[in-house]
């Protein structure tokens, strides 16, 4: 049964790098059918898509934080990770990890999980 | 980047009442839209791909339509589950989603 779990610190300061990892399970991230992304959602608001990552290590970014935001595959480990520097309270937000089809639809999403960016 | 705007942002029905959602895009899609049911508290479920196939186990009350810039979700009779927020998702270009429709109840 497929399973994605996000993990990481629950609080990052300001200007510090937020760090998650989603962890796989019932799925090989090393399959070519699909891609990996993570999504955010500020507390009441909509989605934003952040990036996502083929099993290759090819990456593709949201424009609006490409310069902040790193995505990187572990297929030993069955796990991406999503890093997002110089955070500020506006990246306070629900993280999911979530797997992509091939065309682009998310179709299976982790449960999220709430990162606040505080000092 | 592509825009996506949907309307309205809430919406009040009552169960058995037909409900409409729009999406439009700032430029054509070539119908690569999803549509997504999110519950407070809860990841975001697929609903329908490639603007009108449905997920596998989604209730087929649900259906999707449209072309170019303008899309539509349809409930042809809301069941006290579907009261939830609903989001578009075009994935012609990267990944962009609306901002949220409210479906509550009337």
């Amino acid at each position: 049964q497929l399973h994605l779990q996000e993990s990481g610190p629950g609080l990052v300061k300001p200007s510090e790098t937020l760090s998650l990892t989603c962890t796989v399970s019932g799925v090989s991230v090393n399959s070519g059918s699909y891609y990996w992304g993570w999504i955010r959602q500020p507390p009441g608001k909509g989605l934003e898509w952040i990036g996502t990552v083929y099993y290759t290590g090819s990456t593709y970014y949201n424009s609006s934080l490409k310069s902040r935001v790193t995505i990187s595959v572990d297929t030993s480990k069955n796990q991406y990770s999503l890093n997002l520097k110089s955070v500020t309270a506006a990246d306070t937000a629900v993280y999911y990890c979530a797997r992509r089809a091939l065309m682009g639809e998310f179709e299976y999403w982790g449960q999220g999980t709430l990162v606040t960016v505080s000092s | 980047d592509i825009q996506m705007t949907q309307s309205p942002s809430t919406l009040s029905a009552s169960v058995g009442d037909r409900v409409t959602i729009s999406c439009r895009a700032s430029q054509s899609i070539s119908g690569w839209l999803a549509w997504y049911q999110q519950k407070p508290g809860k990841a975001p479920k697929l609903l329908i791909y490639k603007t009108s196939s449905l997920e596998s186990g989604v209730p087929s009350r649900f259906s999707g339509s449209g072309s170019g810039t303008d899309f539509t979700l349809t409930i042809s009779s809301l069941q006290p589950d579907d009261f939830a927020t609903y989001f578009c998702q075009q994935y012609h270009s990267d990944s962009t989603f609306g901002q949220g429709t409210k479906v509550e109840i009337k």
